[in-house]
């Protein structure tokens, strides 16, 4: 069964350092999406591309974060300088068109010292 | 923005015990879906209700839609440890924008 690949599954950093995280969809789905949870809570949305096109970032703290999917393949969220308040999982997810169902990478936990 | 409070936050039963878990919105929803995450896991897709008093069942688990569409709830009966994680509800805002709900911790003892 095709997944969501996420990687890498651990990142611990220093504040102001920067920190990359990939997801690769499951193959053939146009929509990607990246979502932040914080510990005890839901996820919240942070990005969403159709193929590569970003379809909606209100979300995303463009300060610091970035976020791209340029072939609209895989994607890569950028945090930059990261903070101490940046630590959560940050989960990806793709479907097949943006009415279809998501389907959840395992996430990237990222803990920031 | 909308919100979607769930109740309760936790809850921990026996196994065999049955449980259930509220979602309630300020707003008429257009549709909603409930997700499972295990400890240490990723969200889980597995229902969407659409339909006012809409009611689908998973073998033990029945979801039900309000006849107002303002609230979902999620029954499980005679629980199993395999039914240890977090249930959410999320609210599809339009074009699959999810809006998740805070969430019920499900822990079950043998």
């Amino acid at each position: 069964e095709a997944e969501v690949a996420q990687s890498p599954r651990y990142k611990i950093t220093e504040k102001s350092q920067a920190v990359a995280f990939w997801c690769d969809p499951i193959s053939g789905h146009a929509t990607l999406y990246w979502y932040r949870q914080i510990l005890g809570q839901g996820p919240e949305l942070l990005v969403q591309f159709q193929d590569e096109s970003v379809v909606d970032d209100s979300q995303l703290p463009k300060d610091r974060f970035s976020a791209e999917r340029l072939k609209g393949v895989d994607s890569t969220l950028k945090i930059q300088p990261a903070e101490l308040g940046d630590s959560a999982m940050y989960l990806c997810a793709s479907s097949r068109d943006i009415r279809e169902t998501q389907y959840f990478g395992p996430g990237t936990r990222l803990l920031v010292l | 923005g909308q919100q979607v409070m769930q109740i309760p936050q936790y809850q921990h039963v026996q196994e065999g015990e049955d449980f259930t878990t509220y979602c309630n919105s300020s707003t008429t929803l257009s549709n909603i879906q409930w997700y499972k995450q295990r400890p240490g896991g990723h969200p889980v897709f597995l229902i969407q209700l659409v339909k006012s008093g809409e009611v689908k069942k998973q073998k033990r688990l029945t979801f039900q839609f309000g006849e107002a569409k303002k609230n979902s709830s999620l029954h499980i009966t005679a629980t199993q440890t395999t039914d240890v994680g977090t249930y959410f509800c999320a609210l599809n805002t339009g074009f699959q924008k999810l809006v998740f709900g805070t969430g019920t911790r499900l822990l079950v003892s043998p």
